[in-house]
């Protein structure tokens, strides 16, 4: 298994400009999250999906959007990238299903810049 | 939502000692997990610990869970350069949400 997989690994973006972060798991997990960690800080939850179809909002979802079209795939987009938008995004993914399965498996990140 | 909060801040020790950090946190909870993030690196699982467990081991860490005091800890024996990372704990109300705060900043100097 590849496990939880993340493209790019760096980007960056001038002022306005959108982009798709991807995110891809393997492993037939139900549940697909995503944070933002900045310099120094912990994770702070963007966007979450409890399932194909099914998304919510986590702490700081402004200026993100989200879909989950297949078990698999949980792409981030910004819409119009502002400098504080500069962070560190891991993709998450757990088997889901109850509090015995909530073990969260992380992506290696996506280090972006916002010039 | 549950948020654990880590304490102390950062911790310096060097190799061989045992490092303990703390985490508490404010509502009920099915479990509690502990997560370790190494320099640029995202979060790795190290152990989960249900509501119903007092304490629990893996290798050289020891986690306790109070739950009257809504805390717990996290302990690392004989700690190792190789331990030098950032940890987090994770109050799990048995959703799959997880809530994580600025976590403990550990570094093990040999």
């Amino acid at each position: 298994n590849a496990g939880v997989t993340q493209t790019p690994k760096f980007q960056v973006l001038k002022t306005g400009q959108s982009m798709t972060l991807q995110c891809a798991q393997d492993m037939n997990h139900e549940y697909m999250s995503w944070y933002r960690q900045d310099p120094g800080m912990g994770l702070r939850l963007i966007h979450y999906s409890v399932g194909a179809g099914i998304t919510d909002q986590g702490e700081v979802p402004n200026g993100y959007n989200v879909s989950r079209s297949t078990t698999e795939d949980f792409p981030l987009r910004l819409l119009s990238a502002a400098p504080s938008q500069t962070s560190v995004y891991f993709c998450a993914s757990s088997l889901g299903g109850g509090p015995d399965y909530n073990e969260q498996f992380f992506g290696p990140g996506t280090r972006l810049t916002v010039l | 939502s549950q948020q654990g909060e880590e304490d102390p801040q950062a911790l310096s020790i060097q190799e061989g000692e045992n490092a303990t950090m703390n985490c508490s946190y404010k509502t009920s909870i099915n479990n509690l997990q502990w997560y370790r993030q190494n320099s640029g690196r995202g979060l790795v699982h190290l152990i989960l610990i249900r509501s119903n467990e007092r304490e629990k081991h893996s290798g050289r860490l020891r986690v306790t869970l109070d739950t009257s005091k809504k805390s717990s800890s996290l302990l690392i024996t004989a700690s190792r350069a190789a331990d030098t990372a950032s940890y987090f704990c994770a109050p799990s109300g048995g959703y799959n949400k997880l809530i994580f705060g600025a976590g403990t900043r550990l570094a093990v100097h040999p």
